[in-house]
């Protein structure tokens, strides 16, 4: 139980344009979802918080214009890289939280950005 | 604010050895600690976790003790082995903190060799 999802795994893009990554919880609902940024052999860093039907809320320093998240529903979040440069290539990652203090995390999607 | 600090790997260790990765915090309240772990690409999973002060998490043969006094959640295994190959992450959630929100360590890489 408790498996999230991530789809692509994997994208290439051109620069100037525009990415969605989804974050689905399949097997349980979750009221709040988490964007993580990982570079590489570095630790995750919180980009934003959000919780279903909301606004989602942004770490300091995060972009929120750049940085689109929706939280349609409570088994779905979606990231959007807006007019994504080579700096923004990086690894994602969503999780999903229930109950108290817990969180799963999906796989990642490693962007590129070229 | 909320910090983890854990060892810098990478640590490599023959099979069957003892592995300890230490973990310390600084945190306001009494937060909750984990230890997740990421095998190579693949997402992070939950390891262990402990909610108060001398609580100890185990699992699949490792163990980590609360230790407010010290500040410390050290990660240990008795003996390991090439599948425990992975990168560790020290993590805290603060009851303080919105949201259930996560900060992590900078990660620890474990390489063991059979």
């Amino acid at each position: 139980g408790a498996v999230v999802s991530q789809h692509p795994s994997w994208v290439i893009c051109k620069s100037g344009t525009s990415v969605k990554i989804e974050c689905r919880s399949l097997d349980f609902q979750a009221t709040t979802m988490f964007w993580y940024r990982q570079f590489p052999k570095q630790s995750l860093m919180l980009m934003a918080t959000s919780n279903e039907g909301s606004k989602a809320t942004y770490e300091q320093g995060v972009e929120k214009d750049k940085f689109l998240i929706n939280h349609a529903s409570l088994t779905l979040s979606t990231l959007t890289v807006t007019s994504a440069h080579p700096e923004d290539s990086s690894f994602y990652i969503c999780s999903a939280g229930t109950g108290v203090y817990e969180q799963y995390f999906g796989p990642g999607t490693r962007l590129t950005v070229t | 604010g909320n910090s983890v600090t854990q060892m810098e790997g990478p640590v490599t260790l023959s099979e069957e050895a003892f592995l300890t990765i230490n973990c310390t915090y600084t945190a306001t309240g009494y937060p909750s600690l984990f230890w997740y772990v990421q095998y190579p690409g693949e997402g992070l999973q939950l390891l262990l976790k402990a909610t108060k002060a001398d609580d100890k998490g185990s699992n699949k043969g490792f163990e980590a003790t609360y230790r407010k006094e010290t500040t410390s959640f050290h990660l240990e295994k008795g003996s390991v082995q090439v599948s425990d190959s992975a990168v560790y992450f020290c993590a805290l959630s603060s009851h303080e903190a919105a949201g259930n929100k996560l900060t992590f360590g900078g990660g620890t890489r474990v390489l063991v060799k059979p």
